[in-house]
């Protein structure tokens, strides 16, 4: 599988702030999902985006699919403790007849009350 | 609907010792899947079933690790003998079918300590 690369590794912020992240790659992907994982959980999926240009909210979150089809953007307005965790792009691997989720390594969000 | 279960949440072992893990997926999702998540990381695939049949298998460690999935349902991750770099969340998950990610449901995971 292709390889995805997320920035920033870690971030740490005040209550309140805004948070962006991104995810790059050098292949073209059709479909980009966000996914976020909770201490002592597994990672549940937030977004899923299947259009280059577009832009999906659920709630406070808001995702993007880069124009270039290698990028997306995650955001988080207004951060709360419970935003705390890792956020992973992935994407659905298609090769042979798989179909399996590739994970980025993350973004480890803290969020300092 | 009850989610992926998986157990033990917790092992230690020594390195050399063998350990297993054990998941039972959502009912009546046919692909199951085993992951590999060492700290600072994100999951990586070992194994793919659909059904009782494996699809991938292209990143186990074949000489250490062996999984099976009787009668599709449950399955097992075996390692045997375990070495410190072993030492990772394993991660199970489930979706209604190949390719499918809505619906693609993790359990909590079973932490592996090798010391």
């Amino acid at each position: 599988g292709q390889q995805l690369n997320q920035s920033p590794q870690s971030m740490f912020i005040q209550e309140g702030e805004d948070v962006s992240m991104n995810c790059t790659s050098s292949s073209i992907f059709n479909t980009w999902l966000w996914y976020k994982q909770e201490p002592g959980e597994g990672p549940v999926l937030l977004i899923a985006l299947y259009k280059a240009g577009e832009l999906t909210s659920n709630g406070r979150l808001t995702a993007q699919f880069g124009i270039t089809r290698k990028d997306s953007f995650l955001n988080i307005s207004a951060s709360i403790p419970s935003d705390v965790g890792i956020y992973f792009c992935a994407y659905m691997n298609y090769g042979g007849s798989q179909g399996n989720l590739i994970f980025g390594k993350g973004t480890k969000l803290s969020v300092k009350p | 609907e009850a989610g992926v279960a998986q157990s033990p949440r917790y092992k230690i072992i020594e390195k050399r010792q063998s350990v297993a893990f054990w998941c039972n997926p959502i009912s009546g999702h046919a692909t199951l899947y085993w992951y590999q998540q060492i700290l600072g990381q994100g999951p990586k695939l070992l194994i793919q079933f659909q059904n009782n049949g494996v699809v991938d298998d292209s990143q186990l460690p074949k000489d250490r690790f062996s999984a099976e999935r009787l009668k599709g349902v449950d399955s097992t991750l075996k390692i045997q003998p375990a070495k410190l770099e072993d030492s990772a969340v394993y991660l199970c998950a489930s979706s209604p079918r190949t390719g499918a990610y809505n619906g693609y449901t993790f359990g909590s995971g079973t932490r592996l300590t090798v010391v």
